[in-house]
């Protein structure tokens, strides 16, 4: 069964360093989102992406932040200049605009 | 924030049928009622949705009421590994997902 990847599982970093977090979606899919889990909180809407542009994005997604579909299979999250408060779960997620989102497993990102 | 309300927990025996009710009174005509579950921390998972009548699948049946403000999720012999947290969530295509904080239900043994 077709799966949302994310690399990778656990990034370790040091307050104002960038990262790149990375998911390749399901093939066929054409939407694309990202969310974010603070531990112990919900999960939070971060942005969506459509046709090579963001279609929404919500408070949290600041200057900070950029998405990107680098090729035909990739989907990143960049966030610039790491902040403590940006550690937190990161879950990528897809559709093919017709069926429901399917999630991938996440990455656990801890500023140091 | 989320168009719906859920209990903050639950316990379930486990071979029980688990019933996780929710509220959605705000609902519009075209919008969707969608279940995941968290185990753990890992990513939100996909159990069943629905429009107006009642589904079922391989993982639950989900039951909507005829004004469609609320629905039930039922596990019809809850395991262990059915432990997580429960999201039901009202969705249009097209919207993002809101994620209310759940109901985190217990599979006792």
């Amino acid at each position: 069964e077709p799966e949302v990847t994310q690399t990778p599982s656990h990034q370790v970093t040091q307050m104002g360093q960038e990262v790149i977090l990375r998911c390749v979606p399901i093939s066929n899919h054409l939407y694309f989102y990202w969310y974010r889990q603070i531990l112990g909180q919900k999960v939070e809407f971060l942005v969506s992406f459509y046709n090579n542009e963001i279609s929404e994005k919500s408070e949290i997604f600041d200057d900070q932040f950029s998405v990107e579909r680098p090729d035909g299979s990739n989907f990143t999250l960049k966030i610039r200049s790491t902040k403590l408060e940006d550690s937190a779960m990161y879950f990528c997620a897809s559709h093919s605009g017709t069926d429901t989102q399917y999630f991938g497993p996440g990455t656990r990102l801890t500023v140091l | 924030d989320a168009k719906t309300t859920q209990p903050t927990s639950m316990d379930c025996a486990e071979g029980r049928a688990a019933n996780l009710p929710c509220n959605h009174s705000t609902i519009s005509g075209n919008e969707y009622v969608y279940w995941y579950r968290q185990i753990h921390s890992q990513g939100p998972q996909y159990i069943i949705h629905g429009l107006k009548n009642n589904e079922t699948n391989e993982m639950a049946s989900l039951i909507i009421t005829e004004d469609r403000k609320s629905s039930t999720l039922i596990l019809p012999h809850a395991t262990l590994r059915d432990t997580a947290v429960y999201y039901c969530i009202v969705y249009n295509y097209g919207q993002n997902f809101v994620f209310g904080p759940g109901t985190r239900l217990s599979v006792l043994p």
